[in-house]
């Protein structure tokens, strides 16, 4: 079966500064999809990126980067000049065939 | 279109009683997952439509859920005889995609139920 980890329940950062949120899977699979989830306080799940497994690129989205390590099963997080609003809980999540697996999430405080 | 929608936002239930929960996909999503999230936990997992077929369901799910999505558009889900342990945030989502491939996932806002 495969299982998320998580290994950072919390973590901050100082507003500006770079972050990393880590997070390791474990799969049998070859092809798959990984992705990190955004959940503000009280608000809903937003995607905050995407990564095929297929590909060796990783995925850059404005802000937001991920150090993607196939072999190592790994999928990091980079949150560069953090912004007050990018406090969260930060969840890392797994697909193949439709059936998504999270992790415990990272809840990210980010201090002016 | 405004996303992903779920209603209630709120449910607070007596333990035995059965509450039913609808959520409004993206109107073009042929996808639907239902997830449960308790508190400090990542969502796991319930069940998956495509269309109005259930292609998938958890061991989580058990014989007092039950999901429907009757017209492949919004779907509800159903706990009978509810328990304490069924408190938690039920969480709907949707995605388009094509035979072999993966969409991604929008969320609505979910459902948080209460059972005393």
């Amino acid at each position: 079966a495969q299982t998320v980890t998580q290994s950072q329940p919390e973590m901050s950062v100082q507003e500006a500064e770079t972050v990393t949120l880590s997070c390791t899977y474990d799969t049998s699979e070859n092809n798959y999809y990984l992705f990190w989830y955004k959940q503000p306080p009280s608000r809903q799940m937003i995607l905050v990126i995407r990564q095929e497994a297929y590909k060796q690129q990783n995925a850059t989205e404005n802000r937001f980067s991920v150090n993607f390590q196939k072999a190592a099963k790994s999928f990091s997080l980079k949150i560069s000049d953090s912004q007050l609003g990018d406090t969260a809980m930060y969840f890392c999540a797994f697909m193949n065939n439709n059936d998504m697996r999270f992790g415990a999430g990272t809840r990210l405080t980010v201090k002016p | 279109d405004t996303g992903v929608s779920q209603n209630p936002r709120h449910k607070i239930t007596k333990r035995g009683q059965n509450v039913t929960f609808r959520c409004d996909p993206i109107s073009e999503h042929n996808r639907l997952y239902w997830y449960r999230q308790t508190l400090g936990q990542g969502p796991e997992f319930l069940t998956y439509f495509q269309n109005e077929a259930q292609l998938e369901k958890s061991r989580l799910l058990s014989d007092r859920f039950s999901a429907e999505r009757p017209k492949g558009s919004f779907s509800t889900l159903e706990i009978q005889r509810t328990e304490q342990g069924d408190s938690a945030m039920y969480l709907c989502a949707s995605s388009f995609g094509l035979a072999g491939g993966v969409g991604t996932q929008y969320f609505g806002p979910g459902t948080r139920l209460l059972v005393l």
